[in-house]
């Protein structure tokens, strides 16, 4: 069965900072990664995906995440908190297949201090 | 560029009581999803509905009934509540499912706050 799992429920960084939030992964196929955030009393939007094309994936605001087979990782990074960042993380991972039943880890919430 | 709207927003239950929590998308996406968070247990996935006329299990089923009423709306039913289905509940929708569903993103509503006491 596939999951993922974020280490560190809270992460916080100063303005500024780098941004580094964990996720592993377990998969017995090749898998397609999700990072997904949720600001307060919203729905979840989609920050970037893996899809196999390439290992270094770019997505919204600034955000990217780097596939790594050989750790089983996909890891969010940013190079520069904004307060505006201040979110909940969740990465997912989707078995693919005839349906698109995301996985999702619990969650990293993080903090920006001014 | 309503997206995905959920009704009601928040909503308190008694034990035993019955609700329907009402999703529409306005997007012509084919498949929808009812999913719910608790606290550090991320989202589930709880019923499925592939494409119009097709609704499947997700990962904990037990408690609630779904109805795909069109290609547009999908409800979520609770016939009798429990305290243990406390929780935030999210719609989401996306294009496609299908051998091709990596590539389409979810959609996701901002969510029904359910409380039963």
């Amino acid at each position: 069965a596939q999951s993922v799992t974020q280490l560190g429920s809270h992460v916080s960084v100063s303005e500024g900072a780098l941004v580094l939030l964990r996720c592993n992964y377990s998969s017995s196929v090749p898998p397609y990664l999700f990072w997904y955030v949720q600001y307060p009393n919203q729905g979840l939007q989609l920050l970037l995906k893996y899809t196999s094309a390439a290992t270094l994936v770019k997505g919204i605001n600034g955000f990217e995440a780097e596939f790594k087979k050989s750790e089983t990782s996909f890891h969010l990074t940013k190079p520069s908190a904004h307060m505006s960042d201040a979110a909940e993380y969740f990465c997912a991972v989707s078995p693919g297949g005839a349906t698109n039943k995301l996985i999702f880890g619990t969650g990293t919430l993080l903090a920006v201090q001014p | 560029n309503a997206g995905v709207t959920q009704t009601p927003k928040f909503q308190v239950l008694k034990t035993g009581q019955s609700m329907t929590l009402q999703c529409a998308q306005d997007m012509n996406h084919n498949s929808m999803y009812w999913y719910r968070q608790d606290p550090g247990m991320g989202l589930r996935l709880i019923y499925y509905s592939a494409s119009e006329g097709t609704t499947d299990k997700g990962e904990v089923p037990n408690g609630y009934n779904v109805s795909r009423l069109n290609k547009r709306e999908f409800s979520l039913r609770l016939e009798s509540a429990a305290p243990s289905q406390t929780s935030v509940y999210f719609c989401a929708s996306s294009e496609r499912g299908g051998l091709s569903s990596y590539n389409s993103p979810l959609h996701f509503g901002n969510g029904t706050r359910l409380t039963v006491t």
